[in-house]
């Protein structure tokens, strides 16, 4: 069962990058990474997804290094509206019991 | 397409009365989830379904029932409803992705969500 530990916070400032890194040391062979961004009173939003090295689309990077053990997600120049919590998730193949494990989430709070 | 939805948006019930909620996709997904959120909380997956008639036991079932008669819906009942039951509970969808012949999962989408409150 993969876990994942994350900051439980972070502040930056607008324009800056923004690093939130998750760790999961349980990985499994076919689990993959997964990245969702929350706005309060909305269900979750998808950021990015990944399985090892790395991932970039319009809004983020995500970096895997080779022992899978911990992703980074990365994202460029933040605004306000980024202020949200994101979820760090990990997910198991869906064959047999299926985990699907969301971590506790680091609220990043933008200032202007 | 107006994606996932939920019914109700809230709703406040009793000790001990039953309800149901109902989330309805129209994105053709084959996978459909129910997860709880407590405050300043992850989601926590309560059941989930990988297909029409098919449902299975996520992280936190018990309380619990769901129902997948059809493709688009996926039905959460609460038989008997306690207070430790309160949350905001989501539905999500997703489609199947595979690899080989592992089914892995992809991107879900979410519902936005229903606030529950049990007195």
């Amino acid at each position: 069962l993969a876990k994942t530990t994350q900051p439980i916070s972070m502040d930056s400032y607008e324009g800056q990058e923004v690093n939130i890194t998750c760790s999961h040391n349980n990985i499994a062979t076919n689990d993959y990474i997964t990245w969702y961004q929350q706005f309060p009173s909305q269900g979750p939003r998808f950021i990015i997804q990944g399985y090892k090295t790395k991932v970039t689309n319009e809004v983020a990077s995500l970096f895997i290094p080779a022992d899978r053990k911990s992703s980074t997600l990365s994202l460029p120049r933040v605004s306000l509206s980024d202020t949200a919590v994101y979820y760090c998730l990990v997910g198991s193949p869906m064959d047999s019991s299926y985990k699907l494990i969301f971590g506790s989430g680091t609220r990043l709070l933008v200032r202007p | 397409n107006a994606g996932v939805t939920q019914t109700p948006k809230f709703r406040v019930l009793k000790t001990g009365q039953s309800m149901t909620l109902l989330c309805a996709q129209d994105m053709n997904h084959e996978y459909m989830y129910w997860y709880r959120q407590d405050p300043g909380m992850g989601l926590r997956l309560i059941h989930y379904s990988v297909g029409e008639g098919t449902t299975a036991k996520g992280e936190v079932p018990d309380g619990y029932n769901v129902s997948r008669l059809k493709k688009q819906n996926f039905l959460l009942g609460l038989e008997s409803a306690a207070p430790s039951q309160t949350s905001v509970y989501f539905c999500a969808s997703s489609d199947v992705l595979t690899s080989g012949s592992v089914p892995l999962y992809n991107e879900q989408f979410f519902g936005p969500g229903t606030r529950l409150t049990v007195l």
